[in-house]
């Protein structure tokens, strides 16, 4: 299974909403509706942000939003903070019974 | 308070095999539906999904990695114990373990454990 790919990078100014990508297959994103994103901080560990595509665990701020089309899944960051500013990793459960992550996006704020 | 944990050595050499232990806290791996796994993170690289146990014993694997990777649980003693064998240098990594909840995602995770392989 390859990685699901996502933009290297993607930058928004304070206020400002900005969507990262990842694009998958049927085989993956495209089959399933068992997406989710995290968000790591430099030095931490992963922090889950969206499960199940759209849904956010309790204490994540509602600024996050997932949405899926197709193949492709978005992790929506609106009203944008500099506390949001770390890299974002999406993954998705496969055909395969086992999961894959995506290539990873760093987020800066400007 | 869900914690998890992970230990293990910090330096194997090449061609050794890597035994790793998550020993968590706050849930029970015999609750239906539930799941622990591993994943890794190259330094400056993106995570990769290893492998996960569920409460029902199955386990599934990374298709890459399959024929060197070994997970088991212990739930009396509340560990997951990931074996990957014959370690190369690629394999440096920091190697986290997450609580699978019962949705398809890894809602908790541990601190990570940094792993150099290298002669």
């Amino acid at each position: 299974q390859s990685a699901l790919t996502q933009p290297a990078s993607v930058s928004g100014s304070p206020g400002q909403s900005i969507t990262i990508s990842c694009t998958g297959t049927s085989s993956d994103v495209g089959g399933y509706n068992y997406v989710s994103w995290y968000q790591q901080h430099p030095g931490k560990a992963p922090k889950l942000m969206i499960y199940d595509v759209s849904n956010r665990p309790s204490g994540v701020s509602n600024r996050f939003s997932g949405s899926k089309s197709g193949n492709t899944a978005s992790l929506t960051i609106s009203g944008l903070q500099a506390e949001d500013e770390a890299d974002y990793y999406c993954s998705s459960y496969t055909s395969g019974s086992t999961y894959v992550f995506g290539t990873g996006t760093k987020v800066t704020v400007l | 308070q869900i914690t998890l944990k992970e230990s293990g050595p910090t330096l194997v050499k090449p061609t050794q095999t890597l035994t790793l232990t998550c020993t968590f806290s706050g849930f029970s791996l015999t609750t239906s539906g539930v799941g622990v796994g591993w994943i890794r993170q190259p330094p400056g690289k993106a995570l990769e999904w290893l492998a996960v146990i569920y409460w029902d014993d199955d386990e599934r694997y990374s298709p890459s990695l399959k024929s060197r990777l070994t997970i088991t649980k212990d739930t009396s003693k509340n560990q997951v114990v990931l074996t990957m064998t014959n370690m190369d240098p690629v394999d440096t990594a920091t190697y986290y373990c997450a609580r699978r909840m019962v949705t398809d995602a890894f809602d908790i995770w541990g601190q990570g454990t940094m792993v150099t392989v290298s002669s």
